[in-house]
């Protein structure tokens, strides 16, 4: 079964501007999430979609939101990019396991690099 | 605010030492979960713990999860350069939300 996909892998933009990034589930994960991660801050939570509604969100400005398809794959866009921003973003497909709860695979991440 | 609290923060040990990583809160979760992370890719669970003072072992890896669901603990029995890479804990919140640990860094020498 493959895993998770994310594209691109690398991207470099430029401040001010906004971006898409693409996450393609493990086949029948119906639950999508997405993470921000730095250095500073670790690993933090930006919202998690199922079957193409947001179930939960982190604590992230409006300028990050997202979406899902009914296919299950998710798309995440941020506007107005900042410096800040500069993250490894990855996207995790969930299974809920009956005992164990969600099960979260993680794709390869995105690197973004806001200059 | 960070909820979840992890140390060591960096570890640095020699092929075939034992060690214990730590995962600390104040609140409690529903569940835990550890992961694994190297260089360039996303992290790999590696265990859920759901039982306040439930052991899982997986080979040389056993992870605890506290009694009052607040803390857990990753313990490695000899362990081995493919050890090295970043572990964290995660704790579920509510319907499905999970907070992430600070990481801990591993590296184990030859």
């Amino acid at each position: 079964k493959a895993g998770v996909t994310q594209t691109p892998r690398y991207l470099i933009k430029t401040r001010g501007q906004q971006v898409t990034l693409s996450c393609s589930p493990i086949s029948g994960h119906r639950s999508v999430s997405w993470y921000q991660q730095t250095p500073g801050q670790g690993l933090q939570f930006l919202f998690e979609y199922f079957s193409e509604t947001q179930r939960n969100k982190g604590n992230f400005p409006g300028r990050f939101s997202g979406r899902q398809f009914s296919n299950s794959r998710s798309e995440m866009n941020v506007s107005t990019l900042e410096l800040g921003d500069s993250a490894l973003y990855l996207c995790a497909s969930s299974l809920w396991t009956s005992g164990e709860g969600y099960e979260q695979y993680f794709g390869p991440g995105t690197r973004l690099t806001v200059t | 605010t960070q909820l979840l609290e992890q140390s060591p923060q960096f570890l640095s040990i020699q092929e075939g030492e034992n060690l214990t990583v730590y995962c600390n809160s104040s609140s409690v979760f529903s569940s835990l979960q550890w992961y694994r992370q190297e260089p360039g890719e996303g992290p790999v669970l590696l265990v859920t713990v759901v039982t306040g003072g439930e052991v899982k072992k997986l080979k040389r890896l056993t992870f605890q999860f506290g009694d009052a669901r607040k803390d857990s603990s990753l313990h490695i029995t000899a362990a081995q350069p493919g050890d090295t890479g970043l572990y964290l804990c995660a704790g579920a919140r509510g319907t499905y939300k999970y907070i992430f640990g600070t990481g801990t860094r591993l590296k184990v020498l030859a």
